[in-house]
């Protein structure tokens, strides 16, 4: 049973590009949650999503960041006109349910804005 | 909301010596307390928790941590430290009806000298 996979590992983007992030959560895993992880910081969380819904998006930014959860394929975060700012690690994490003692982390997603 | 403070950002110990982690959270009610571990390009695994019960949590890679309500602290110790220990920690809560939404303490640093 494959972990939680996300790609890319390292994803270079200009200012004003569009990045998209993956993330497949383990099997049979329908939660999904999106943190960030800023230089010399904690994570901090994004979003949470249960297939097709967003449950709870009180830590994403107001403009230019989206998620989703299709019913089939990965979750995406989605980052539009990327801005220096926004290089940091973005970590997946999934559970089977809505419980902390079932989330698993994902080795994340290094995004650097040139 | 809970926050959760980690005092120290780097702390150096010697191998064998001990060591102790220190965690500070702030929430209103008996929360659910987890310590994780990140090595340099990974992401995020998960040492121990406390949801309720003893106060003393063993868990992987010889840690523990002793959750004390007076003190609102959850620190993490292990009584001989080795060098493969060396990684960034962090303490994170959960509420009972935040599903995984966890916030996450800064982080400490741990180096290790031989």
């Amino acid at each position: 049973n494959a972990g939680v996979m996300q790609n890319p590992r390292h994803l270079v983007r200009r200012r004003g590009q569009e990045a998209r992030l993956r993330c497949s959560p383990m099997k049979g895993h329908s939660h999904v949650y999106w943190y960030r992880q800023l230089p010399e910081e904690g994570l901090k969380f994004m979003v949470y999503l249960q297939k097709e819904n967003i449950i709870d998006e009180s830590g994403m930014p107001k403009e230019r960041f989206s998620a989703e959860f299709p019913k089939e394929g990965p979750s995406i975060l989605r980052i539009q006109q990327v801005v220096r700012g926004d290089s940091a690690a973005y970590f997946c994490a999934s559970s089977p349910i809505a419980m902390n003692e079932k989330l698993f982390f994902g080795s994340g997603t290094q995004l650097s804005v040139l | 909301a809970q926050s959760v403070t980690q005092p120290d950002i780097h702390i150096t110990v010697s191998e064998g010596a001990s060591l102790e982690l220190r965690c500070n959270y702030s929430y209103g009610a008996t929360p659910y307390l987890f310590w994780y571990v990140q090595s340099p390009g990974q992401g995020l695994q998960l040492l121990l928790k406390y949801f309720s019960g003893d106060t003393l949590v063993q868990g992987i890679k010889g840690f523990e941590a002793e959750f004390k309500r007076s003190q609102s602290s959850f620190n993490l110790r292990k009584p001989s430290v080795h060098w493969s220990d060396a990684a960034e920690y962090f303490c994170a809560v959960g509420a009972h009806n935040a599903g995984n939404m966890l916030t996450f303490g800064g982080g400490t640093r741990l180096m290790v000298k031989p």
